[in-house]
């Protein structure tokens, strides 16, 4: 979506390896979310950001960490990949009062953990 | 957050209105019913939400009853391009928090030529 871009698109990294995926905005969103997809489990929430240096964990924290040390970049880093994190990775963003909090969702990112 | 049934598939002629369910019986009084729908691979698009009035956009239209237990989204002239999950999901306003969406399994929609 314009607004909103991941980077990288396609990854494939080894088992133990730490792998950092980015999320860029250029809308001013105050709000910003890391999702996973996988099959039979939909979409569930990773970590989110409320603000500048403000994370908190989702339904599904385990393993990842995030920072927000600029308003248009949210990272999501995997400490040491494992297998059960080959997935498909979506960035959100959002704010209240420009968006009537509407989420706008970036294209993905396939991560392959081998 | 209040809990959304919807059917998990229908199917829908093109050039004829897409009518999708969903049943909120649980949903509070400051609850909203949010539409996003997400196209094969793509990331879920934002498409209408409410909260008690039928709202109507440049995509689709949402029918609210007047209980608020159950909506219907409509795409009034269902392209092949509407093929796609929809997620009906009902959470309050965020009111300056940042209130995340709780995807569940959501319609998929075929449109069939």
């Amino acid at each position: 979506d314009a607004g909103i871009t991941q980077s990288p698109r396609h990854k494939v990294t080894e088992t133990g390896t730490p792998v950092t995926l980015r999320c860029h905005q250029t809308e001013n969103h105050r709000y910003m979310y890391w999702y996973r997809q996988d099959p039979g489990h939909g979409l569930r929430l990773i970590h989110y950001s409320y603000g500048v240096k403000d994370t908190d964990k989702g339904e599904v924290s385990d393993g990842y960490s995030v920072s927000r040390s600029k308003t248009e970049d949210f990272l999501l880093t995997l400490e040491s990949a494992t297998s059960s994190q080959t997935s498909v990775y979506f960035c959100a963003i959002s704010d209240p009062v420009t968006t009537r909090d509407g989420y706008t969702f970036g294209s993905g990112t396939r991560l392959t953990v081998v | 957050d209040a809990k959304t049934t919807q059917p998990p598939s229908m199917d829908c002629a093109e050039g004829r209105a897409a009518n999708l369910p969903c049943n909120h019986s649980t949903i509070s009084g400051n609850e909203y019913v949010y539409w996003y729908r997400q196209i094969h691979s793509q990331g879920p698009q934002y498409i209408i939400h409410g909260l008690k009035n039928n709202e109507t956009n440049e995509m689709a239209s949402l029918i609210i009853t007047e209980d608020r237990k159950s909506s219907t989204l409509i795409l009034p002239h269902a392209t092949l391009r509407d093929t796609a999950v929809y997620y009906c999901i009902v959470r309050p306003f965020s009111s300056g928090s940042a209130r995340q969406l709780t995807f569940g399994s959501g319609t998929q929609l075929t449109v069939l030529p």
